[in-house]
């Protein structure tokens, strides 16, 4: 039972460069997250999705993008990367939207030098 | 403008204790509470959940309180044990909202 894949664990981008997170999973839930998480600082929500084809923005979505084709991927891009981006980024999912719990995937460190 | 505060500073506690953790919020009326752990290089885990009309909620050696006039949360690990070292964070929502999470308390428990 895999739960929330995220690919790459670790990555370098040089200022500039563009790339994509990705994420799945293999529960069918419908509502899925990008967090980003500094030292101290807590999750922050970058992007939501509902369902296939329904995305909205968090609380920080300046510089990334997402899209939902299907139940299963949520796939996280980056556009121009800054070394503000620099963070670990956090994939999760859950049921519905007062069903409870988050399931987090294990994150993916983003270095932008 | 909301607010969610954990202690920032790591609790030292010695193994066979009781760790209280502490999560305050300010201009929020959540409908519910959670709490997280997270392992270091490890995505979050869910812990429990207490809604707005409960007042304790356990699990285990586990406990959280909710007290709403307070605008607190306490987290109670009873008996604790050097495998509960690591962050708990905790998160609100109002109903059918984002959850909003707090930066997280790091808990040393020492042999």
């Amino acid at each position: 039972n895999a739960g929330v894949t995220q690919t790459p664990k670790f990555h370098i981008l040089k200022i500039g460069q563009s790339m994509t997170l990705q994420c799945t999973q293999d529960m069918n839930h419908n509502y899925m997250y990008w967090y980003r998480q500094d030292p101290g600082m807590g999750l922050k929500l970058i992007y939501y999705s509902v369902g296939a084809g329904i995305t909205d923005k968090g609380e920080v979505p300046n510089g990334y993008n997402v899209s939902r084709s299907t139940t299963e991927d949520f796939p996280l891009r980056l556009e121009l990367a800054a070394p503000s981006q620099t963070s670990v980024y956090f994939c999760a999912s859950r049921p519905g939207r007062n069903t409870g719990e988050l399931f987090f995937g294990e994150g993916s460190r983003l270095t932008v030098l | 403008s909301q607010k969610i505060e954990q202690n920032s500073e790591a609790l030292n506690i010695q193994e066979g204790k009781t760790a209280t953790l502490t999560c305050n919020y300010t201009n929020y009326s959540p409908a519910y509470l959670q709490w997280y752990r997270q392992d270091p290089g490890r995505g979050p885990v869910f812990l429990l959940l207490i809604r707005e009309n409960e007042k304790e909620k356990r699990k285990e050696r586990l406990k959280v309180t909710f007290d709403t006039t307070l605008k607190q949360s306490l987290f109670h690990i009873t008996a604790s044990q050097p495998a509960d070292s690591a962050t708990y964070l905790c998160a609100l929502a109002r109903a059918g909202n984002m959850l909003t999470f707090g930066g997280g308390t790091r808990l040393m428990v020492k042999p």
